[in-house]
């Protein structure tokens, strides 16, 4: 099945710095990477999600990019605000045949110091 | 309000006392799933359902039941639970469009604890 790797597992940033968190994944049939945000003691919200026909995509602060080559996407977040703070989630799936499954990364804790 | 509701929001049971974790969405979604999340690991499916009287296994099956006896009803029931179910669960569902993947929304979570 699937397997999604997540890295780093923790990242410390100051506010106003950029932060990249990178994730792979092994099921080339894989055609959609959504990404969460979790908050402490909230549900997963979905930010931002790239299918596998876009390379990048951007919403105000946030950007993914997807490398389908090698298996791989990013999110990045740039000029970092305290309300970053949080765990982020890549996740994968492949699609309506797989009754639209999310196949999770580790997750990353994101900690934006003032 | 759109939204995916789940009860309780936490329990604390004992080992093999029967219990059912209800979840319920008001946005007409075909698509249902289970997840449980434990720490350094994410998010991993339980179960997931397609449509009503549709249910198939996701990787973490072993120690769950589900049903999909309405479309907007999903409730997972531990029919003997154990200590290694102790962990915070999540209700998502989505709506079926083509044959992309449209955005899961989640419930707030079920901490449950098993003693």
């Amino acid at each position: 099945g699937e397997n999604v790797e997540q890295h780093p597992s923790t990242l410390s940033v100051q506010e106003g710095d950029s932060a990249v968190i990178k994730c792979t994944y092994s099921d080339s049939a894989s055609n959609y990477f959504p990404w969460y945000k979790q908050e402490l003691g909230k549900r997963p919200q979905l930010i931002i999600d790239i299918r596998s026909n876009v390379g990048e995509k951007k919403d105000q602060r946030i950007a993914v990019t997807l490398n389908k080559t090698a298996k791989h996407f990013s999110l990045h977040i740039t000029e970092t605000q305290p309300e970053d703070s949080a765990v982020y989630f890549c996740a994968a799936s492949k699609g309506r045949a797989a009754g639209n499954k999310l196949t999770f990364g580790g997750g990353t804790r994101v900690l934006v110091k003032p | 309000e759109a939204q995916v509701t789940q009860n309780p929001r936490y329990l604390i049971t004992v080992t093999g006392k029967k219990l059912t974790v209800t979840c319920s969405q008001n946005m007409n979604h075909e698509y249902m799933s289970w997840y449980r999340q434990d720490p350094g690991l994410g998010l991993r499916q339980i179960y997931y359902s397609m449509n009503v009287e549709v249910t198939d296994k996701g990787d973490v099956p072993e120690g769950y039941k589900v049903s999909r006896k309405e479309k907007r009803n999903f409730p997972l029931i531990l029919e003997s639970p154990s200590p290694n179910q102790t962990s915070l669960y999540f209700c998502a569902s989505s709506r079926a469009s083509g044959a992309q993947n449209t955005e899961a929304f989640f419930g707030q979570g079920t901490r449950l604890t098993v003693v």
